[in-house]
């Protein structure tokens, strides 16, 4: 089935470094791939998504690009703050799971001043 | 004005009891969800609901119980409850159920624990 595979966390991080949380995927239909975030105590955001090979999506900085051949949708923002610190989750779309959310485990970064 | 809220916030309750949690969205969407987060965050769907019909049932105990009086509310009963059921569950909704490309919106959550 669909599956969805995030880099372990905790990541820490000083604040002002690059940031990437690597994300591959395994669909056998043609996935949408998404970037949620949760921060402490909240629910899921949506921090941005790609419905199609060579996409790429991008909200506050950080970025993610749709790679049909690597099957990957790594995240990355180039100077992280402290306000980042959050739990992030990639997660794919496909008629498979009746158009559900499939999570990966989720990444926790935190960002030292 | 809150696009999918979800009530109680926070729900402490015994082991064996009856409880229900509620949803609401205004976005005008067809279809709603619940998911289930469990204690190392790992988050996965039990239900989905499209226009007050059921179209997702993953496999989830029979104590849970889903219901959709109308398009912009989805409940959740969980009857006898038991301590792996604590949790943090959320709804979500999105425009239609058929759309690999649509958002899904996400309530707030609510933080389960049973004693």
């Amino acid at each position: 089935g669909d599956s969805v595979t995030q880099m372990e966390g905790p990541v820490t991080l000083s604040e002002e470094a690059f940031l990437t949380i690597n994300c591959t995927y395994t669909a056998t239909g043609y996935p949408s791939l998404f970037w949620y975030v949760q921060y402490p105590g909240e629910g899921l955001q949506l921090l941005l998504k790609a419905t199609k090979a060579d996409d790429k999506g991008s909200n506050k900085g950080f970025e993610a690009t749709y790679r049909k051949e690597t099957t990957s949708f790594h995240l990355e923002k180039g100077s992280v703050q402290v306000s980042d610190s959050a739990v992030y989750f990639c997660a794919l779309r496909t008629s498979n799971s009746g158009y559900a959310l499939n999570f990966g485990k989720g990444t926790s970064l935190l960002v030292t001043p | 004005d809150t696009a999918v809220s979800q009530t109680p916030k926070y729900l402490v309750t015994q082991m064996g009891n009856d409880k229900s949690i509620k949803c609401e969205q205004n976005l005008g969407h067809d279809t709603m969800y619940w998911y289930k987060q469990d204690s190392k965050k790992f988050l996965k769907i039990m239900f989905s609901y499209n226009n007050k019909e059921l179209i997702i049932n993953e496999t989830v105990p029979n104590r849970f119980s889903p219901k959709s009086p109308d398009k912009a509310h989805l409940n959740l009963h969980i009857n006898s409850l038991e301590l792996g059921d604590s949790a943090v569950y959320f709804c979500a909704s999105s425009q239609t159920q058929t759309s690999r490309q649509e958002t899904q919106y996400f309530g707030p959550g609510t933080r389960l624990l049973v004693l």
